[in-house]
């Protein structure tokens, strides 16, 4: 069935380095969606690609779709202590029902 | 604060009790979906409305649970004979349909502990 998975799990980054974030599928996705989920709190839409090899970018956040639609990719530019948390890919099915979530990419920022 | 409500918010309860969970989405929101998340794992799809119509459930789902949408605005998610494997958080989540992004807007989960 659907399955995103996402690399690195976990990520140690120093107050001003970057940090990046992979999800991969075997499968052609329909569209991806990114979220983040601080510490004790619920996920917070951030994004949603669609097209092939789509780059959008909010502020330090650069997110890219693959040609293939296969991966995608979140960049952070010079990481602050307030974007710690779990950064998560979703695939959301066509149609918009089912939302498939990968693991995530815990971030800690260490000022 | 998304908009999204959830009630209760810490429910401990013994196996083999039933649970009964309360989501209220955001107004105008039509789109209702219920997740289920356990510690380092991302949200697991568990049912989806919309408006009063249940239009996708899980295959993950027991005959344990059901969840109802009765007039098309909040919805419920009861837990029969719970199990140690049911302690989690269930998130509720809303989106409105029509529009491009089907951005949905998560409540702050209500954490499930079977005793």
């Amino acid at each position: 069935g659907q399955q995103v998975m996402q690399i690195p799990q976990y990520q140690h980054v120093q107050e001003g380095e970057d940090f990046t974030t992979y999800c991969n599928s075997s499968t052609t996705l329909s569209n991806i969606q990114w979220y983040k989920q601080r510490p004790g709190g619920h996920p917070v839409f951030l994004i949603q690609l669609v097209k092939s090899g789509e780059v959008k970018k909010q502020k330090r956040l650069t997110f890219q779709f693959g040609e293939e639609k296969k991966n995608s990719s979140l960049h952070i530019t010079a990481t602050q202590t307030t974007d710690v948390g779990t950064y998560f890919c979703a695939e959301g099915s066509t149609g918009g029902f089912k939302t498939i979530f990968g693991a995530g990419t815990r971030l800690f920022v260490k000022a | 604060d998304t908009g999204v409500s959830q009630d209760p918010r810490h429910k401990i309860t013994k196996r083999g009790q039933n649970v009964t969970f309360r989501c209220d989405p955001i107004s105008e929101h039509n789109r209702l979906y219920w997740y289920r998340q356990t510690l380092g794992q991302g949200p697991e799809f568990l049912t989806y409305f919309q408006n009063e119509a249940q239009l996708e459930k899980s295959r993950l789902l027991s005959d344990r649970f059901s969840a109802e949408r009765p007039k098309g605005s909040f919805s419920t998610l009861e837990i029969q004979r719970t199990e140690q494997g049911d302690s989690a958080m269930y998130l509720c989540a809303s989106s409105s349909q029509g529009k491009r992004t089907d951005t949905q807007y998560f409540g702050p989960g209500t954490r499930l502990t079977v005793l």
